[in-house]
């Protein structure tokens, strides 16, 4: 069964720290994925890592960096937190796309309000 | 520019009947659709795809059908259940990438 965790699901932060959101996926997958969710916007793509040390830019990367140090594990880093940061962050995670069935598998959420 | 588009924000059915929601699409080189479900502080979970080469695929009570002329997929739940409401995202997958682009959701109620 597979299992993606993510290290919190509520934080709230003022204004100015740096944040940091963990997601830990045990099967194995090479592609992980960090989305947000907003009201009417659906899930936008932040960040795409395929390999250890790899990552690639999504559709909304500004404010964020991310860290992939090992193939479990996916950090999305926000580096002075923003109020317009405020939402719901979901962490995904995929095998290699061989058969064309990019089947993700998604993690619970980290609802992250910043005051 | 939103490539894949839901333009139902909400849809209400009552128990038993069918429900159908909606996807538009914009870029004919995606190769592969996918349909997710998502509960309120949950994430979501994977429900049925469907590869371009086909037209209709079939899980017990869910079918998706698409419609490539049209750049149109729809999911069919029948009969629907108070248990499936929640959010519904399609999802399609560009050629030779392993992202996957997503709707803005459409919210289905079943009420009994």
């Amino acid at each position: 069964d597979v299992k993606v965790t993510q290290s919190s699901r509520y934080l709230v932060k003022r204004t100015g720290e740096k944040v940091f959101l963990e997601c830990v996926q045990d099967m194995d997958h090479e592609n992980m994925f960090w989305y947000r969710q907003d009201p009417g916007l659906g899930l936008r793509l932040i960040y795409f890592s395929y390999d250890v040390k790899m990552k690639e830019k999504g559709d909304i990367p500004e404010g964020y960096s991310v860290s992939r140090e090992k193939k479990e594990r996916f950090s999305l880093i926000l580096e002075s937190a923003s109020t317009n940061q405020t939402s719901m962050y979901l962490c995904a995670s995929s095998l290699v796309g061989l058969a064309g069935n990019n089947e993700q598998f998604f993690g619970p959420g980290t609802r992250l309000t910043v005051l | 520019d939103q490539q894949v588009k839901q333009n139902s924000p909400s849809l209400s059915v009552q128990e038993g009947r069918i429900s159908i929601l909606n996807c538009d699409y914009t870029n004919s080189m995606f190769d592969y659709f996918l349909w997710y479900k998502k509960y309120p502080a949950e994430g979501p979970t994977f429900l049925i795809s469907i590869s371009s080469i086909k037209d209709k695929n079939e899980d017990g009570r869910f079918t998706v059908f698409l419609n490539k002329s049209a750049k149109h997929l729809s999911l069919h739940i029948v009969p629907s259940q108070p248990g499936d409401s929640a959010v519904y995202f399609c999802a399609a997958s560009p050629h030779n990438t392993d992202k996957l682009i997503f709707g803005t959701g459409t919210r289905l109620q079943v009420f009994p």
